[in-house]
């Protein structure tokens, strides 16, 4: 069965820093294409990147409102993916989820986390 | 960048009825890289669709995708009780795979 849990959400003030961790099983991590998603409050998603597989060169590609902001990681020996989110802003605040994308990292996504919440706020 | 249009915002039905979900996108979206997903209060959005008309594994004939270049359709043919949700369709043939605002299919 594959899972994805999403972990390493809080509470933090603009300009300040994040992690969150997506902790996989289920499927030979190394071979698909990792997403996250994020969503605010009563609105629609928004894909925020994604992380390539290493056969597709373990490129990262973000969406404009986060780019040089936010960093995609992986670690497929433990099959895990990370997003690191810096200087952080009132408007980052949503449920941050990971998702598993296509082996060619279509941003089509089939397997989604439960999701952390991110506020940001003083 | 693509921007997907959903209507109606909410369609209000009955269980049995048939429910149709309307995507216009702003450009064309390319060889029909489009999906549909359904999300119920509290948790993740669910891949129904994919390539416009696919299916994923173990989702019910009663859903179907139709449409392409900028018009999409998702068709709920009789509505059961568990297909109450909002329902997102999302572009996935350019840069940035952009979701629409999604249409609430509540019951009447």
């Amino acid at each position: 069965e594959v899972q994805l849990v999403e972990s390493g959400g809080g509470l933090v003030q603009p300009g300040r820093s994040l992690r969150l961790s997506c902790t996989t099983s289920g499927f030979t991590f190394g071979d698909y294409a990792m997403s996250w998603v994020r969503q605010a409050p009563g609105k629609g998603p928004e894909w925020v990147g994604f992380i390539r597989s290493k056969p597709y060169g373990g490129t990262t590609e973000y969406a404009a409102s986060v780019k040089g902001r936010f960093t995609i990681s992986r670690d497929d020996s433990e099959s895990i993916a990370y997003l690191q989110m810096n200087s952080l802003k009132t408007e980052d605040t949503a449920v941050y989820y990971c998702t598993r994308d296509t082996v060619v990292g279509a941003k089509r996504f089939d397997y989604w986390g439960q999701g952390t919440l991110v506020t940001v706020s003083s | 960048e693509i921007v997907l249009t959903q209507s109606p915002g909410t369609l209000s039905l009955s269980p049995g009825e048939r429910a149709t979900l309307s995507c216009r996108a702003s450009q064309s979206v390319t060889s029909g890289y489009l999906a549909w997903y359904q999300q119920k209060p509290g948790q993740a959005p669910r891949l129904l669709i994919y390539g416009a008309s696919s299916r994923v594994t173990g989702i019910p004939d009663r859903f179907s995708g139709s449409g392409s270049g900028t018009d999409f359709t998702l068709t709920i043919s009789r509505l059961e009780p568990e297909d109450f949700a909002v329902y997102y369709c999302q572009q996935y043939g350019s840069s940035f795979g952009s979701f629409g605002g999604g249409t609430k299919v509540e019951i009447k």
